[in-house]
């Protein structure tokens, strides 16, 4: 079974720019997680969703959004960019039904800098 | 709220010398433990879990033990080769109000293996 994939592995952006990022589960997940790794703040959740719909999220500004489409890939935006964004993003997905259901499985991640 | 704390690092050790790093956490109710290891450039990849008390993971010659008493979740190592070098994240599963869940990390602790 292949794993998480996260597109792009890296991107440069500069402040006030807006970003998209993606994330494909594993096949069958249908929660996937985000999270933000920096050498500060350490790793940190920024928000899940189920079935197309956020169902948890972390304590992030609202210029950080996502989104997942109804085959559980999903995206998430960081809009108006500044320079403290700039982290590995990590995403996670996993199977409630599979019986693992606290088990996140992550992807190679998407290391964004902001210049 | 939850919390897991991580002995600090850089670990130096020499290879077949015997790992243990240390994972406390704090939680109400009775989580999921992991520990993850991320290599440089690198996602998280599941080392081994933890789902109940008493629990014992293993995984490519690690163990941890799930100790509820002392609420710890040490990981073992009796042989580190200077492949393990890595970082090494101890997490706990939060069971949040929406369905779901989130991990809860540790700061990570660098290992570093030397032959």
């Amino acid at each position: 079974k292949a794993g998480v994939t996260q597109t792009p592995r890296y991107l440069i952006k500069t402040r006030g720019q807006q970003v998209t990022l993606s994330c494909s589960p594993i096949s069958g997940h249908r929660s996937v997680s985000w999270y933000q790794q920096t050498p500060g703040q350490g790793l940190q959740f920024l928000f899940e969703y189920f079935s197309e719909t956020q169902r948890n999220k972390g304590n992030f500004p609202g210029r950080f959004s996502g989104r997942q489409f109804s085959n559980s890939r999903s995206e998430m935006n960081v809009s108006t960019l500044e320079l403290g964004d700039s982290a590995l993003y990590l995403c996670a997905s996993s199977s409630p039904s599979s019986g693992e259901l606290d088990t996140q499985y992550f992807g190679p991640g998407t290391r964004l800098t902001v210049l | 709220g939850n919390s897991v704390t991580q002995m600090e690092g850089p670990v130096t050790l020499s290879e077949e010398a015997f790992l243990t790093i240390n994972c406390t956490y704090t939680a109400t109710g009775y989580p999921s433990l992991f520990w993850y290891v991320q290599y440089p450039g690198e996602g998280l990849q599941l080392l081994l879990k933890a789902t109940k008390a008493d629990d014992k993971g293993s995984n490519k010659g690690f163990e941890a033990t799930y100790r509820k008493e002392t609420t710890s979740f040490h990981l073992e190592k009796g042989s580190v080769q200077v492949s393990d070098s890595a970082v090494y994240f101890c997490a706990l599963s939060d069971r949040l109000t929406g369905g779901g869940n989130k991990l809860t990390f540790g700061t990570g602790t660098q290992l570093k293996v030397e032959l």
